[in-house]
């Protein structure tokens, strides 16, 4: 198994401004993943972390509101740029390997004001 | 895209019963996981099943690849049972990609 952490675990914010989220695994993972869960909702893929290159996004997601980073294999960063009232969600990053189970982290709940 | 319906959407049962919950999705999928995510919005994983049945403590999960269905069992609730069931389902192509179910929100009240 794999040990997610984050950082915000919640953060209060006004609009126009950006937010940088952290996700930490405790081991070297495959795979390293962005969700986003509006509030009452499921979760929605934003995008793959990919290490050392640009990560790839799902349809509605783009990079300038989006940006994220992956240095290395146990560390990656999500950017909430100029954000809105509708930007307010929990994101939780998740991390696994190849044909096993990925783990979720503890999410960053982002209020916009 | 591929589709992924929980049901029911919702679930009160009385401490002590049991409860079975549903996935369906569309199409062929390389893995598939349950979770419960408690009322801090902690995700907790329950099964990494992409077929055949497992069993954990009160819990069981069966998935049925061929029919494109999963199964979780709750056997005897307990009120820290309560929260919101998730499955997801990873997507064919290697690509580590899960795609959620809108998840049942399970109350059990004492």
């Amino acid at each position: 198994s794999a040990v997610i952490s984050q950082k915000p675990s919640r953060d209060i914010c006004q609009r126009g401004t950006s937010l940088t989220i952290q996700c930490q695994v405790d081991s070297q993972v495959t795979m390293m993943f962005w969700y986003r869960q509006q509030p009452g909702q499921s979760l929605t893929l934003i995008a793959t972390a990919n290490q050392g290159s640009e990560a790839t996004y799902e349809s509605g997601f783009v990079i300038d509101k989006f940006p994220i980073s992956r240095p290395n294999l146990t560390f990656s960063t999500l950017t909430v740029s100029n954000m809105s009232p509708e930007d307010s969600s929990i994101y939780l990053c998740s991390a696994g390997r190849f044909y096993n189970e990925q783990f979720f982290g503890p999410g960053t709940r982002l209020t916009v004001l | 895209g591929i589709q992924v319906e929980q049901s029911p959407p919702d679930l009160i049962l009385q401490e002590g019963a049991n409860s079975t919950l549903r996935c369906n999705f569309s199409d062929s999928v390389n893995n598939l996981q349950w979770f419960h995510q408690n009322p801090w919005g902690q995700l907790i994983n329950l099964f990494y099943i992409p077929s055949g049945t497992k069993q954990n403590g009160r819990l069981s999960a069966t998935t049925v690849a061929t029919e494109r269905y999963s199964l979780l069992y709750i056997s005897s609730s307990q009120t820290t049972d309560s929260g919101v069931y998730f499955c997801a389902v990873e997507l064919t192509g290697n690509t580590g990609k899960l795609i959620f179910g809108q998840g049942t929100t399970l109350q059990v009240k004492p």
